[in-house]
């Protein structure tokens, strides 16, 4: 089992849509949990962070954690074409070890 | 610096040949990481260097990978022999332990140098 699942897609939602994306990961004593943006042919960058169960709300962006089902998800409301990119779901496992997962593509039509 | 510095940003190497790629992290990280991206993939955990503590290798995938971090800032990503399936992005990324009260790592991470093993 890995550590950090995704499914890798592609998403394919609207414009102006909500995009739902969702992680399972495998070490139930993780603490910290991160969605990173990777646009095609760049480096990942930070976009949500999240440390108790429950909702984190940032713009469009709210992100959701419920550690008892080892869940966390992201989702994007009113999805515009710029949200296009893979995104990636990260788990600090312990010693300060951060795991990704293999990311999920979204692509938004205008 | 400003940011995480890689180099080289491309590299093209015949198997069999040594490699070393260069990170120079943001000034105060006291966290540096390397991942390994191949094409369509997702980040493969290498190396993690903390302060002074003895770096997490628990994923180098053999031992013609190694991985030094000088005077807490730079750090030199070593590849021995390599082969075809060395092919990748190779990231790196830094952190500020300080950042969370939870003491998890944001990580910034460089533009990454693209390795290609003919």
């Amino acid at each position: 089992q890995k550590e950090v699942e995704q499914n890798s897609g592609p998403l394919s939602v609207p414009e102006g849509a909500i995009a739902s994306l969702n992680c399972t990961y495998s070490d139930r004593g993780s603490q910290s949990f991160f969605w990173y943006r990777q646009y095609s042919g760049k480096s990942p960058e930070l976009i949500m962070s999240i440390y108790s169960n429950g909702d984190k709300e940032d713009g469009r962006f709210t992100a959701q954690l419920n550690k008892a089902s080892q869940y966390v998800s992201l989702l994007i409301r009113d999805s515009q074409p710029s949200d296009s990119a893979t995104y990636l779901c990260a788990v600090n496992t312990g010693f300060q070890k951060l795991v990704f997962g293999t990311g999920t593509r979204l692509l938004v039509s205008p | 610096g400003a940011g995480v510095s890689q180099s080289p940003s491309n590299k093209v190497t015949e198997k069999g040949k040594d490699v070393e790629l260069r990170c120079d992290p943001i000034s105060g990280h006291t966290a540096l990481y390397w991942y390994r991206q191949s094409l369509g993939q997702g980040l493969e955990f290498l190396i993690y260097f903390q302060g002074n503590s003895a770096p997490d290798k628990s994923g180098l995938p053999s031992d013609r990978f190694s991985a030094e971090r000088t005077g807490g800032s730079v750090s030199t990503l070593t590849i021995q022999r390599t082969q075809q399936e060395d092919s990748a992005v190779y990231l790196c990324a830094s952190s500020s332990r300080d950042r969370f009260p939870s003491g998890a790592n944001v990580l910034t991470f460089g533009a990454g140098s693209r390795l290609t093993v003919l």
